[in-house]
């Protein structure tokens, strides 16, 4: 299987700073037809995980542009502009290219 | 817009089976461009896939290695709904189990169902 490793574990964030998450692959999640298989998804307190950035830089309907994915073959990074009050959650990444499909460890994003 | 309402007891016995159930609006358990998973989380396993079935002309199952010969996953057509059963649970699976549509094409998840916390105690 596919072993997504994401850091940090936990980031405090003063609303309106930029945050950055991390996130590296065991292996390469380029295809053949040259898709790059990395989704991120947000757990906010007590819902389940929701889609915020399919392959790897497509924000998923309703996603606000202060968030962002990019990145390449093994390492990804997501980021948000400006961090506001109700961006508070786990976020985790995924690999979509095998099955079985894996997860990050998720990162904490929490309020100063 | 779809929507999957799971359903099912949140409560078992060790070597009982587990059982849920997804109930699905806005598309079909028969869709061409989707496939229907179930995904658990816990906190020493984070989040991990366990099956999936879909439509292609044919029913196709795949499953986690981790509990591939405990788990069965069966599409409902008469009443567009999927389900999950775990045989022979053990406290190991404790854990809160969503249902969720995946879009072939991106291969995302973007639909999940509310979750449902199961726990296995004696």
């Amino acid at each position: 299987d596919i072993v997504m490793t994401q850091s940090p574990l936990s980031l405090p964030v003063t609303p309106g700073e930029p945050a950055s998450i991390s996130c590296r692959s065991s292996q390469s999640l380029l295809d053949s037809k040259g898709y790059t298989f990395l989704d991120w998804y947000v757990q906010k307190p007590g819902q389940s995980p929701q889609l915020l950035i399919y392959l790897v830089s497509n924000r998923a309907s309703g996603v606000p542009d202060r968030f962002s994915g990019s990145g390449s073959g093994t390492d990804f990074t997501l980021k948000i502009s400006r961090v506001e009050a109700e961006d508070v959650g786990v976020y985790y990444c995924m690999q979509a290219l095998q099955v079985p499909p894996t997860f990050g460890g998720g990162t904490k994003v929490e309020i100063k | 817009q779809v929507q999957l309402q799971q359903s099912g007891p949140g409560l078992l016995k060790p070597s009982q089976t587990l059982s849920l159930t997804c109930a699905i609006s806005g598309d079909s358990v028969s869709s061409n461009i989707a496939t229907w998973n179930w995904i658990r989380q816990s906190p020493s396993r984070g989040l991990e896939w366990l099956g999936r079935t879909f439509y292609r002309s044919k029913w196709y199952y795949d499953f986690a290695l981790s509990v591939k010969g405990r788990i069965t996953v069966s599409p409902d057509t008469s009443k567009n709904q999927f389900s999950l059963q775990l045989n022979s649970v053990t406290p190991e699976d404790t854990a809160v189990y969503y249902c969720a549509r995946r879009e072939a094409a991106g291969n995302y998840f973007d639909y999940w169902g509310q979750g449902t916390l199961v726990t296995v105690s004696s």
